[in-house]
């Protein structure tokens, strides 16, 4: 069972506020590894899919970057807002497999 | 605007109930997939399928099975519901880009299901 874990559990931050978390997964036999946003009451959607060593992805005032050698990835946002507030998920595949295995998540609140 | 749909927010059922979930997906997606998220617990995947009538096992199969009789649609089924399936169930769909592996395809999501097992 690969292992995939992010930190922290949760996060509580002021509007205005940057922020980042960290996802960690295997090192080895890397394939990709997916960001996904889990507002609550909606549905998870995705925000980046990253593929390559060294990758970096933006989407607005979120950006994401990729280490596969190490095994990390960590996704930052800017001037946290209100709509923020969300769970972010992020799930990995390996080389060997064919289907991803998601974090535990890391909650994050943000507030005026 | 892409939308995978499932039959029910919430739902309320007793121990040894035969449950149905159904999810409908409408961007003529091949692959599709069952989770389950637990309180502490990631996203757990408990079957999913690449094509009509295909399916495979993930995860946490056990006391599940699944149907796929046509391509937008993917029922999940509780045999025999038990206390410990209570669960937010969701269901996403994504593109098969023909490489036979599809991690690099994100996943659309439904807005999950929350089951109740009393």
């Amino acid at each position: 069972i690969l292992n995939v874990e992010q930190s922290p559990q949760s996060l509580h931050v002021q509007e205005g506020d940057s922020t980042n978390f960290t996802c960690s997964f295997p090192s080895s036999n890397f394939y990709a590894l997916h960001w996904y946003r889990w507002e609550t009451a909606k549905s998870p959607e995705a925000l980046f899919v990253m593929t390559l060593n060294g990758d970096e992805k933006k989407k607005g005032r979120i950006s994401a970057t990729l280490n596969t050698k190490e095994g990390y990835s960590y996704l930052y946002i800017k001037g946290s807002q209100p709509e923020d507030s969300a769970t972010y998920l992020c799930a990995f595949i390996s080389g060997t497999a064919s289907k991803l295995t998601f974090g535990t998540g890391t909650r994050l609140q943000v507030t005026l | 605007d892409v939308k995978v749909t499932q039959s029910s927010r919430y739902l309320v059922k007793r121990t040894g109930e035969k449950v149905f979930l159904e999810c409908v997906q409408d961007m003529d997606h091949e692959n599709m997939f069952w989770y389950r998220q637990d309180p502490g617990l990631g996203l757990r995947l408990i079957y999913f399928s690449y094509d009509v009538k295909m399916k495979e096992k993930g995860d946490i199969p056990e006391g599940y099975s699944v149907s796929r009789e046509k391509k937008e649609r993917f029922s999940l089924i509780l045999e025999s519901a038990s206390t410990n399936q209570t669960s937010m169930y969701l269901c996403a769909s994504s593109f098969d880009s023909g490489t036979g592996r599809n991690g690099y395809n994100e996943q659309f999501f439904g807005p999950g299901t929350r089951l109740t097992v009393l």
